[in-house]
């Protein structure tokens, strides 16, 4: 067990639909990141977050959004969706954004778009 | 187009069998890991290399970063069937930049 929590750990939508990802960093841990992992692409960084402000941004489309909280959980918004975005979502926190930082990943979210 | 890429892609071995698996970019990397995911896991950390040139040892598995940080390899001697995985590298260009990971070496060992 990472520490690191995500919910839900499944779900199924419609295409067009929205969802919402939410994950809790570990305790003490500032930096929070989302990747997609599906198997044509690998994993692929989405964006980073460190003590609630956007400090890096991956390939994520204009239809995600992200935020992190004041409690320092992080929320991905998935909106319009499509067939493509099915795939693994994960979360992984680290204390900070040091070189070399071990970054903790979750167990993360399997979402299918029907 | 992967910023790093990693082969094989796939690698089947027998139980006792040595292996490497590769992590190659034309990119300078400030610091570059290796993990291993399991399925319906998260990637779990295995090591971080930092400095070029970089050998590390842990248990049954070494890993060196390359002298100009533009590559690394990952050696399992003797591997078990509790290696089986996926085996990913991810690299960062600079302190604040963002993870790239690549699309991972699948490691089967059949006992």
């Amino acid at each position: 067990d990472s520490g690191v929590t995500q919910t839900p750990k499944h779900l199924i939508t419609a295409t067009g639909q929205r969802v919402t990802l939410r994950c809790s960093p570990r305790s003490g841990d500032l930096s929070v990141y989302w990747y997609q992992q599906s198997l044509d692409q690998g994993l692929q960084f989405l964006i980073q977050y460190y003590n609630g402000e956007e400090r890096a941004k991956g390939n994520i489309l204009e239809r995600f959004s992200a935020q992190q909280f004041p409690d320092l959980h992080s929320e991905l918004n998935l909106s319009s969706l499509e067939l493509g975005d099915s795939a693994l979502y994960f979360c992984a926190s680290s204390v900070a954004n040091r070189v070399g930082e071990t970054q903790y990943f979750g167990p993360g979210t399997r979402l299918l778009v029907l | 187009t992967q910023l790093l890429e990693q082969s094989p892609q796939f690698l089947s071995i027998q139980e006792g069998e040595n292996l490497t698996v590769y992590c190659n970019s034309s990119s300078v990397f400030s610091s570059l890991q290796w993990y291993r995911q399991e399925p319906g896991e998260g990637p779990v950390l295995l090591v971080t290399v930092v400095t070029g040139g970089e050998v590390k040892k842990l248990k049954r598995l070494t890993f060196q970063f390359g002298d100009a940080r533009k590559d690394s390899s990952l050696h399992i001697t003797a591997a078990q069937p509790g290696d089986t995985g996926l085996y990913l590298c991810a690299g960062r260009t600079d302190s604040w930049g963002k993870f790239q990971f690549g699309a991972g070496t699948q490691v089967v060992v059949t006992p």
